[in-house]
């Protein structure tokens, strides 16, 4: 079974400063997809940035970069010029290419932001 | 907003009780799931719906839950003699086939067994 692992339980960052946040995740798979997930305080849950893992180039969207090592099998989350809306919960997610779509996610990393 | 909506978001009912949340998705997403998420915890895959067929469903779901979704568009879940360890935030989804890469979540039932 595919597991995801973030072991930062809560991060702090100053605003305007750069925060990287850790998920390794273990599959059999070599096809699959990865996801950042961002849950604020009482909101819905949006996708923050995905990455097929297919692809070598590194997944990029505005401010949220990621650093992906296939072999190391683990997924970090840039956020560069971290704001004060960036404060939220971030959940690192896989789902396999086909059978269902489910995604499986980690425990999550709380983000805080200090002005 | 992304567009799913759930109801209630909050529930309080005592244990043995019987509830029942609905999912209503971005309507013209044919593929419909659900999670549950426990305090500190990410979310945990249910099931899943594509159309009105119930395609998978987790060893989370006991045969006290139970999922619908008639006529493939809004969804239920229930559950029957509701347990103090039923207390989570129970969240859906839904997404296209075509693009299932991405799911959009609603805001979660927040549910509590006194």
């Amino acid at each position: 079974a595919q597991t995801v692992t973030q072991s930062q339980p809560e991060m702090s960052v100053q605003e305007a400063e750069t925060v990287t946040l850790s998920c390794t995740y273990d599959t059999s798979e070599s096809d699959y997809y990865l996801f950042w997930y961002k849950q604020p305080p009482s909101r819905q849950m949006i996708l923050v940035i995905r990455q097929e893992a297919y692809k070598q180039q590194n997944a990029t969207e505005n401010r949220f970069s990621v650093n992906f090592q296939k072999a190391a099998k683990s997924f970090s989350l840039k956020i560069s010029d971290s704001q004060l809306g960036d404060a939220a919960m971030y959940f690192c997610a896989y789902r396999r290419v086909e059978y269902g779509n489910k995604l499986v996610f980690g425990a999550g990393t709380i983000l805080r932001v200090k002005s | 907003d992304t567009g799913v909506s759930q109801d209630p978001r909050h529930k309080i009912t005592k244990r043995g009780q019987n509830v029942t949340f609905r999912c209503d998705p971005i309507s013209e997403h044919n593929r419909l799931y659900w999670y549950r998420q426990t305090l500190g915890q990410g979310p945990e895959f249910l099931t899943y719906f594509q159309n009105e067929a119930q395609l998978e469903k987790s060893r989370l779901l006991s045969d006290r839950f139970s999922a619908e979704r008639p006529k493939g568009s809004f969804s239920t879940l229930e559950i029957q003699r509701t347990e103090q360890g039923d207390s989570a935030m129970y969240l859906c989804a839904s997404s296209l086939v075509k693009a299932s890469y991405e799911q959009y979540f609603g805001p979660g039932t927040r549910l509590t067994v006194t």
